[in-house]
């Protein structure tokens, strides 16, 4: 069965890190694009970013600089590295695997990890 | 960066009637690059129509998109009480590479 496992979502104070995880099982990370999408509570969907296959990566506007996405082949995981917090990076973040190369959509997405920045 | 507006914001319709969504992009882009999503409340989105017309697999025929240039159409051919739920359309492409509308709700 295709599917994603987000973790490590929490309770943070503004400034502090945190580290997401999302597990995947069913395909392999490495030869797919993966997306991390967010959505504060109450709100729309927020694209954060996209690492390619081929290991190249993007990142919103709004968290460049402080979010770093990678991957680990070996556990066929992809992470979310979350630095600098602010109150409005309060959300639910979705990960995705990212059909970027055919259906231009996120056919898979995990169940979401909530974070909770606190000011 | 495309701007997409989708409308209405709700839609109150009662099980059995047809629902019409509309999605407007900013800009012309190609219907490759256009899909909708499903979010039902408490739940992750679910991918319902890609490449503006085309449906994903495990996706009832109920459920159909048309559109080109600026403006798309979700439409869901009698509603189901599963079918209420938050509607998104979404761009892929660009800058950012991916851009979502803000949402209809269909409520009944």
């Amino acid at each position: 069965e295709v599917e994603l496992v987000e973790s490590g979502g929490g309770l943070v104070q503004s400034g502090g890190s945190l580290k997401l995880s999302c597990a995947a099982s069913g395909f392999t990370v490495s030869t797919n694009y993966m997306s991390w999408v967010r959505q504060a509570p109450g709100k729309g969907l927020e694209w954060v970013s996209i690492i390619y296959s081929g290991g190249t990566t993007f990142y919103s506007d709004s968290v460049k600089g402080r979010f770093t996405i990678s991957r680990l082949n070996s556990k066929n995981t992809v992470y979310l590295q979350m630095t600098s917090l602010r109150a409005e990076d309060t959300a639910i973040y979705y990960c995705a695997r990212d059909r970027g190369y055919d259906l231009y959509a996120f056919d898979i997405w995990g169940r979401g990890t909530l974070v909770t920045v606190s000011s | 960066e495309i701007v997409l507006t989708q409308s209405p914001g709700t839609l109150s319709l009662s099980p059995g009637e047809r629902a019409t969504l509309s999605c407007r992009a900013s800009q012309s882009v190609s219907s490759y690059y256009l899909a909708w999503y499903q979010q039902r409340p408490g739940q992750a989105p679910r991918l319902l129509i890609y490449g503006a017309s085309s449906r994903a697999t495990g996706i009832p025929d109920r459920f159909s998109g048309s559109g080109s240039g600026t403006d798309f159409t979700l439409t869901i051919s009698g509603l189901e009480p599963e079918d209420f739920a938050v509607y998104y359309c979404q761009h892929y492409g660009g800058s950012p590479p991916v851009t979502f509308g803000p949402g209809t709700k269909v409520d009944i």
